[in-house]
């Protein structure tokens, strides 16, 4: 069973860079065609893709985020992984990573605040 | 801002027939259908469809999805109170080489 977990820092502060890494398991990354994607969700809101990727490295981003996010792939350890620059309190949400959109991570509550 | 259109919330009685809909265009939704997520709060969501009514293993029949034109649609047959969540659909738009989520809507079940 294709497991996926999120880890990063739950606190950033503002003007400052979120990074998680989505570790893979129960399955290879670049085995199959599918999006691995990074989707967040505000408190009390409803779901906002942030990228996508493919295995090959081919990435998709979310047009009102592109100028502060990347996504990127590490095949060797079956892990993609998310920096969103620049952060403020709007980016305050949990954020999940999930193969699109049949497996998902548990979500990581990133807090962005001094 | 979210992508799609969804009622925010809909109501029916247990054992009852719910109706979601999922308004996009021709560059999404009309074109290569949508996803339909269910999440509980507190969780992850949960894929009960993709490209309109392809069901993963372990959904219950009970979640049948469709699509006319540019509105995809996710009917909930018998409801279950264990059926009162938030719902979302998502479609991949080509015109913007991006994914979009509707707002999502909230079903009550009496």
């Amino acid at each position: 069973q294709l497991q996926l977990q999120e880890s990063g820092p739950g606190l950033v502060k503002p003007s400052e860079t979120l990074s998680l890494t989505c570790t893979v398991s129960g399955g290879s990354i670049s085995s199959s065609s599918f999006h691995w994607g990074w989707i967040r969700q505000p408190p009390g809101k409803g779901l906002d893709w942030i990228a996508s990727i493919y295995y090959s490295g081919s990435a998709y981003y979310n047009p009102s985020l592109k100028s502060r996010v990347t996504i990127s792939v590490d095949t060797s350890k079956n892990q993609f992984s998310l920096k969103l620059n620049s952060v403020t309190a709007a980016d305050t949400a949990v954020y999940y990573c999930a193969r699109q959109y049949d497996f998902w991570g548990q979500g990581a509550l990133v807090t962005v605040s001094s | 801002q979210a992508g799609l259109t969804q009622p925010p919330s809909v109501s029916e009685g247990l054992k009852q027939t719910a109706t979601l809909t999922c308004t996009g265009n021709s560059n999404n939704v009309g074109n290569q259908g949508a996803a339909w997520l269910q999440q509980h709060q507190g969780h992850p969501p949960k894929l009960l469809s993709y490209r309109n009514n392809n069901r993963p293993s372990g959904i219950s029949e009970r979640f049948s999805a469709s699509r006319s034109g540019n509105t995809a649609s996710l009917t909930i047959t018998a409801l279950q109170p264990e059926d009162e969540a938030d719902y979302y659909c998502s479609a991949w738009d080509s015109s913007l080489s991006a994914w979009v989520f509707g707002g999502g809507t909230k079903l009550t079940v009496l």
